[in-house]
């Protein structure tokens, strides 16, 4: 079954540093999510992708972040600037169809910032 | 603003026990409703879903009913096993994204 794989699954950094997360989304979804979930708290949408370019993001993601797909496969997250609070469990997503809301997640990555 | 609550975790039960994992929203309009469940390990993956009033989804032997009335989406299994150990999430449909609960951990004893 086709899936969505992420990489780093554990990253360890330190404040200030920039980080790239990764994601390779299904091959023919064409919308890209990032969500994250700090522990013990709600899992929060960042940002959707399609076209190449950002369709929706929220107050969370601010000028720290940003995103890409810098070729046909990949969908990576950078954090420019590392905070504490950064620290979290970051989830990629996809789908085929925005509207029906039906996304395929990846198994995650952990940020851990000291 | 659209939310989701569900009841803390952990949900210890032991197999073969009823579960139920509470789960209420607020929305405007008529979002559809999501219960994802998350394996060790593994993404989050889609295990029901009701997109109106009444609806019931079911897959597994879980079921959820869609209540406009009580603004809840509670998940219900009769009979669980220890496989269904895993963190199971709430979730609705607001402009092509998705809003989250924060996720109830269920652990089956055998």
């Amino acid at each position: 079954e086709p899936e969505v794989t992420q990489t780093p699954s554990h990253q360890v950094t330190q404040m200030g540093q920039e980080v790239i997360l990764r994601c390779v989304p299904i091959s023919n979804h064409l919308y890209f999510y990032w969500y994250r979930q700090i522990l013990g708290q709600k899992v929060e949408f960042l940002v959707s992708f399609y076209n190449n370019e950002i369709s929706e993001k929220s107050e969370i993601f601010d000028d720290q972040f940003s995103v890409e797909r810098p070729d046909g496969s990949n969908f990576t997250l950078k954090i420019r600037s590392t905070k504490l609070e950064d620290s979290a469990m970051y989830f990629c997503a996809s789908t085929e169809d925005a509207g029906a809301n039906v996304l395929t997640f990846g198994a995650g990555s952990r940020l851990t910032v000291l | 603003g659209n939310s989701v609550t569900q009841m803390e975790g952990p949900v210890t039960l032991s197999e073969e026990a009823f579960l139920t994992i509470n789960c209420t929203y607020t929305a405007t309009g008529y979002p559809s409703l999501f219960w994802y469940v998350q394996y060790p390990g593994e993404g989050l993956q889609l295990l029901l879903k009701a997109t109106k009033a009444d609806d019931k989804g079911s897959n597994k032997g879980f079921e959820a009913t869609y209540r406009k009335e009580t603004t809840s989406f509670h998940l219900e299994k009769g009979s669980v096993q220890v496989s269904d150990s895993a963190v199971y999430f709430c979730a609705l449909s607001a402009t092509n994204k998705l809003i989250f609960g924060t996720g109830t951990l269920l652990a089956v004893q055998p």
